[in-house]
């Protein structure tokens, strides 16, 4: 069956501007996640979703990170006024329910670059 | 902060030998710890996991042992194959919490 999968692959912007990044779980899983990983480091948590509600954000650095996810499946990752730091490979996974001990299965990730 | 940590950023073996592979964590409340892989331009991959209630996980090549009073962790990879060379993930979690805390990984190489 389909993987997670995230779009686009690669996106170069520049200071300033706002992206967004989109990812598909696998079908049925009601967890999503969103990591970062900047160079030379692992997954950071950003936030997850337990169906359509932010379940836990802790990991957003800042108020210029949002994501949504309105129907439940989809969701969309926005960084506003994008700064240099923004740089990296911003990865999401999905598990079946997030209950307890479950894997995590992970897209292939957009790596971001802020020029 | 660095609550897991991997100090080897790589390692290389010959094919056959074993690999081994170390993580270190400070947070007293993990208790569930995972190994990722990933390959160039994949997301990683879940390998093998371990609960704080046991000191040992296998699954075919592929070993975990969890020290729990020295907070280490190590994978061991025997035999190793080519195949096996990536980049593999130290993780943990507390208690129900899906916040997973990642090492900065371990590159390892298995020469033919």
């Amino acid at each position: 069956g389909a993987g997670v999968s995230q779009t686009p692959s690669n996106k170069v912007t520049e200071k300033g501007k706002y992206v967004e990044l989109r990812c598909d779980p696998i079908s049925g899983h009601t967890a999503l996640y969103w990591y970062r990983q900047s160079l030379g480091q692992g997954p950071e948590f950003l936030i997850y979703f337990q169906g359509t509600g932010a379940a836990d954000d802790s990991g957003l650095p800042n108020d210029r990170f949002f994501a949504v996810r309105p129907e439940g499946s989809v969701s969309t990752l926005k960084i506003q006024r994008t700064e240099r730091g923004d740089s990296a490979v911003y990865l999401c996974a999905s598990s079946l329910e997030g209950q307890g001990r479950e894997t995590q299965y992970f897209g292939p990730g957009t790596r971001l670059l802020v020029l | 902060d660095q609550q897991v940590k991997q100090n080897s950023p790589s390692l290389s073996v010959q094919e056959g030998r074993i690999s081994i592979l170390n993580c270190d964590y400070t947070n007293s409340m993990f208790d569930y710890f995972l190994w990722y892989k990933k390959y160039p331009a994949e997301g990683p991959t879940f390998l093998i996991s371990i609960s704080s209630i046991k000191d040992k996980n296998e699954d075919g090549r592929f070993t975990v042992f969890l020290n729990k009073s020295a907070k280490h962790l190590s994978l061991h990879i025997v035999p190793s194959q080519p195949g096996d060379s990536a980049v593999y993930f130290c993780a943990a979690s507390a208690g129900n919490n899906n916040d997973m805390r990642f090492g900065a990984g371990t590159r390892l190489t298995v020469k033919p």
